[in-house]
């Protein structure tokens, strides 16, 4: 177990539709980073936010969008789905490793998919 | 954005056997790690490693930095080592962000 938890695990819903997904940090990591895995396009970094700001923007859609809370967890909100938005979505927060370069575990993923 | 390249793409062992895995970086990385997709899609953590040799166990791994590239070694696999592994590592100069940039995967199947 990471630390990191997802909610929902699964969740299924049609083409047009919007859904959130949820993310808790592991306790005292400040940055959560969202990653989307599909069979197309690999892992791939979409967004980290660090204590409630945005850092960095990977190829995340403009239909999809995230945030971080002040008590750390974050969403990240997906709307008018399309079939190719099926795919793992995994949340992960940094731990400092040594030189003050940054570990990352990984949630257990919310595996979408678009009917 | 950095490339990264991992070897073999598909690999069967039968149980007992060892192997190596390879990733090679096109340009220098921070946060390298060594990660298991098991079969129920978790990413497991193997190892951090953005230079030097680690060991876990059966497993250990290797990063030279200045020549960009890591080895992950299994030894004695079992069954349980079958999934994907990935290593993934940050592109320097980037700061604070620390975007992993993934390769696409060695698919290890261990069989009896």
């Amino acid at each position: 177990d990471s630390g990191v938890t997802q909610t929902p695990k699964h969740l299924i819903t049609a083409t047009g539709q919007r859904v959130t997904l949820r993310c808790s940090p592991r306790s005292g990591d400040l940055s959560v980073y969202w990653y989307q895995q599909s069979l197309d396009q690999g892992l791939q970094f979409l967004i980290q936010y660090y204590n409630g700001e945005e850092r960095a923007k990977g190829n995340i859609l403009e239909r999809f969008s995230a945030q971080q809370f002040p008590d750390l967890h974050s969403e990240l909100n997906l709307s008018s789905l399309e079939l190719g938005d099926s795919a793992l979505y995994f949340c992960a927060s940094s731990v400092r490793g040594s030189g003050g370069l940054y570990e990352q575990y990984f949630g257990p993923g919310t595996r979408l998919t678009v009917t | 954005g950095i490339q990264v390249e991992q070897s073999p793409p598909d690999l069967i062992l039968q149980e007992g056997a060892n192997s190596t895995l390879r990733c090679n970086f096109s340009d220098s990385v921070n946060n390298l790690q060594w990660f298991h997709q098991n079969p129920w899609g978790q990413l497991i953590n193997l190892f951090y490693i953005p230079s030097g040799t680690k060991q876990n166990g059966r497993l250990s791994a290797t990063t030279v930095a200045t020549e960009r590239y890591s080895l992950l070694y299994i030894s004695s696999s079992q069954t349980t080592d079958s999934g994907v592994y990935f290593c993934a590592g940050q592109p320097q100069n980037t700061g604070t962000a620390s975007k992993l940039t993934f390769g696409t995967g060695t698919r290890l199947q261990v069989t009896l």
